[in-house]
């Protein structure tokens, strides 16, 4: 596609239901990071996959947040046991490049996730 | 740890007036910053990228500036429009952390 896309837009979750979100990065881009944003805030970053290796996850806020992308293109964030303060808009982006030093990212519309 | 502020957080102007928003963050350390504007509901949109050589960058009526010495970037939008309202948010990128300011949020009434 053009864009990076996401899927789903909206998603609720009950409280401590499991939810996976997905991300379909520019057809092509090596780098694709994920990122948390809370309402009236900035985006606050998760991890960061070079092709399939993830190469950074030092964001993720607890070890109930995992991320994957097995064949270094599509990438899912899985929460577990999902909580009140885990709703925000998850946002993805992508890069031609390599790394964070000369890098221009293309973002998704995001997912957001209301959890009750 | 790392922190990059955007000031004001919200902001009103009258269509046609220039605006100004301010982006400052407390380590000089700096690989590139980038300028994005979200719409509601929308995802991020790049307006510019100033790599950590540069000073400024300029698309249009938008102009960026980055002072590294003083942890500073300035965004001027020149004779605003009611398209231009929408949350203005500032990136910088250095070492292996992405941070984000908190945004700018603009309403320019017609």
């Amino acid at each position: 596609g053009a864009g990076v896309s996401q899927s789903p837009r909206y998603k609720v979750a009950k409280r401590g239901q499991d939810v996976a979100l997905r991300c379909d990065p520019i057809s092509g881009h090596v780098s694709l990071f994920w990122y948390q944003q809370a309402l009236g805030q900035g985006p606050e970053f998760l991890t960061y996959f070079q092709n399939e290796a993830q190469l950074d996850k030092s964001g993720l806020p607890s070890d109930r947040f995992f991320a994957e992308r097995p064949e270094g293109s599509v990438s899912t964030l899985k929460i577990q046991r999902t909580q009140q303060e885990d709703s925000a808009v998850y946002l993805c982006a992508s890069s031609s490049k390599v790394g964070l030093k000369v890098n221009e990212q293309f973002f998704g519309p995001g997912t957001r996730l209301t959890v009750l | 740890k790392q922190e990059v502020t955007q000031i004001p957080a919200a902001l009103s102007v009258p269509e046609g007036e220039n605006l100004v928003l301010n982006c400052s963050f407390t380590d000089s350390a700096i690989y590139n910053l980038q300028w994005f504007r979200q719409d509601p509901g929308k995802g991020l949109t790049s307006l510019l990228l100033i790599q950590s050589s540069q000073r400024e960058q300029t698309s249009g009526r938008l102009n960026a500036s980055l002072d590294k010495s003083s942890g500073r970037s300035t965004l001027y939008i020149a004779a605003s429009q009611p398209g231009d309202s929408a949350t203005y948010l500032c990136y910088k990128a250095a070492g292996n952390k992405l941070t984000f300011g908190g945004g700018t949020r603009v309403l320019v009434k017609p």
